[in-house]
């Protein structure tokens, strides 16, 4: 189906482990992003990217690594996972034309880590 | 940079009634302004979003927001409310010419019989 979809739903991990978060559209888009959503904080970008092999930092990168060497993927790796990093990821995609586009979401990843 | 604030964190309301969700921004240059709805367990969709025109915009599932530059404002308002309603809101700007989206910290909408 067309979309943008993410996995795993839910996933749960061991401190200091290595976790990665799939995304992956079937539009094209050129942009891609990451975001988590935090109670009380709302969604605060970690990466995006502009196109394949083009990413960069956002609000909150630290902890984080994404790579893009597909326009049709975004993984989103935690080199070492921490209770902090519990949270519902969010990965978006955006055309880089149509200066009114907002941005299409996937489903949500719910990290916990214990 | 530009920021959202979200005046309310939570709006109870009864059904049928009106409801207002407040959203303002802080910008030194022009933006396009959105709102973003969460239903439980689900990712974000597109309810509305102002470009440029016409400052009374109006999205789906009956929900219009009034975009007052004066004021630097972008409230929803919907006039009667439904239980599916129940969701949280998000306020967001992007700068023109920019991709990146800069969200508020969201309003939870419940709606009581």
């Amino acid at each position: 189906d067309a979309g943008i979809t993410q996995s795993p739903r839910y996933k749960i991990t061991e401190t200091g482990r290595q976790v990665t978060l799939m995304c992956h559209q079937t539009w094209s888009h050129s942009y891609m992003f990451w975001y988590r959503q935090d109670l009380g904080h709302g969604l605060r970008l970690i990466y995006y990217s502009a196109a394949a092999d083009i990413t960069d930092k956002g609000e909150v990168p630290d902890g984080y690594v994404v790579s893009r060497s597909k326009t049709e993927n975004f993984p989103l790796t935690l080199e070492s996972a921490t209770r902090s990093q519990t949270s519902v990821y969010f990965c978006a995609s955006s055309e880089i034309q149509g200066k009114g586009y907002g941005y299409t979401f996937g489903s949500g990843t719910r990290l916990t880590v214990v | 940079a530009q920021s959202v604030t979200q005046l309310d964190s939570q709006v109870p309301v009864f059904e049928e009634a009106p409801v207002e969700l407040r959203c303002n921004y802080s910008s030194s240059v022009s933006v396009y302004l959105f709102w973003y709805v969460q239903y439980p367990n689900q990712g974000l969709q597109l309810l509305l979003k102002y470009l440029s025109g016409s400052t009374l915009v109006k999205g789906i599932n009956g929900f219009e927001a009034e975009f007052n530059k004066s004021q630097t404002s972008f409230h929803l308002r919907k006039p009667s409310v439904h239980i599916s309603d129940t969701a949280e809101y998000f306020c967001a700007v992007r700068k023109q010419g920019a991709q990146k989206l800069v969200f508020g910290q969201g309003t939870r909408l419940t709606i009581n019989p």
